[in-house]
């Protein structure tokens, strides 16, 4: 059974353009998360998904980031007009259901705006 | 609000001796606790989990923890460190709230274990 995938594994964009990060959960997982985790500091939750809807969005930024799960395909997480300070590593975590169930990470992808 | 405080930066400890990695939260009602392992460049792994029942729960690895409501405290121990346990340890917490939805996962700032041969 693989575990969570994601990719690319390391992304560098120039200030401006886009990132989009790519998140497969495990197989039978059908809640995905994403974390960011900046240098030196623990991980923040940015925002949990279903299949086709946004269940919290609580810790994402206003403008600019997005994300979406499609009934087909990886979930992704859309960054537009990056800025240096969104250099991070970005991590998606899945479950089989929400709650009290352990989160199963991937390997996350290194941002890195220049 | 939920909180999770890991007040060591770094523990070092001998190879074959005890270790404990501490945990401290706050929260309004019943937590869900979590330890979880970072190694370089890799995502986190799940270690264990406190949702209910015997307070010294025990996980992957030899690790267990134990948790203590007075103390609102989650502390990660091994009896006998590995060099390979070496890594980086975040502590997590999640609390259901009135409305029957979930605040998401809040992690600690991580501590930084280091068994030395």
């Amino acid at each position: 059974n693989a575990g969570v995938m994601q990719n690319p594994r390391h992304l560098v964009r120039r200030r401006g353009q886009e990132a989009r990060l790519r998140c497969s959960p495990m197989k039978g997982h059908s809640h995905v998360y994403w974390y960011r985790q900046l240098p030196e500091e623990g991980l923040k939750f940015m925002v949990y998904l279903q299949k086709e809807n946004i269940i919290d969005e609580s810790g994402m930024p206003k403008e600019r980031f997005s994300a979406e799960f499609p009934k087909e395909g990886p979930s992704i997480l859309r960054i537009q007009q990056v800025v240096r300070g969104d250099s991070a590593a970005y991590f998606c975590a899945s479950s089989p259901r929400d709650g009290y169930y352990e989160q199963y990470f991937g390997p996350g992808t290194r941002l890195t705006v220049t | 609000a939920q909180s999770v405080a890991q007040p060591e930066d770094q523990v070092n400890v001998a190879e074959g001796n005890p270790l404990t990695v501490k945990c401290t939260y706050s929260v309004s009602g019943n937590p869900y606790l979590f330890w979880y392992v970072q190694y370089p460049n890799r995502g986190l792994q799940f270690l264990l989990k406190y949702i209910t029942g015997d307070n010294l729960v025990k996980g992957s690895y030899g690790f267990e923890a134990e948790f203590n409501k007075s103390q609102t405290s989650f502390h990660l121990k091994k009896p006998s460190a590995l060099v390979s346990d070496s890594a980086l340890y975040f502590c997590a917490v999640r609390v259901f709230i009135s409305s029957g939805s979930a605040r998401q996962l809040t992690f600690g700032s991580g501590t930084q274990l280091t068994v030395l041969p």
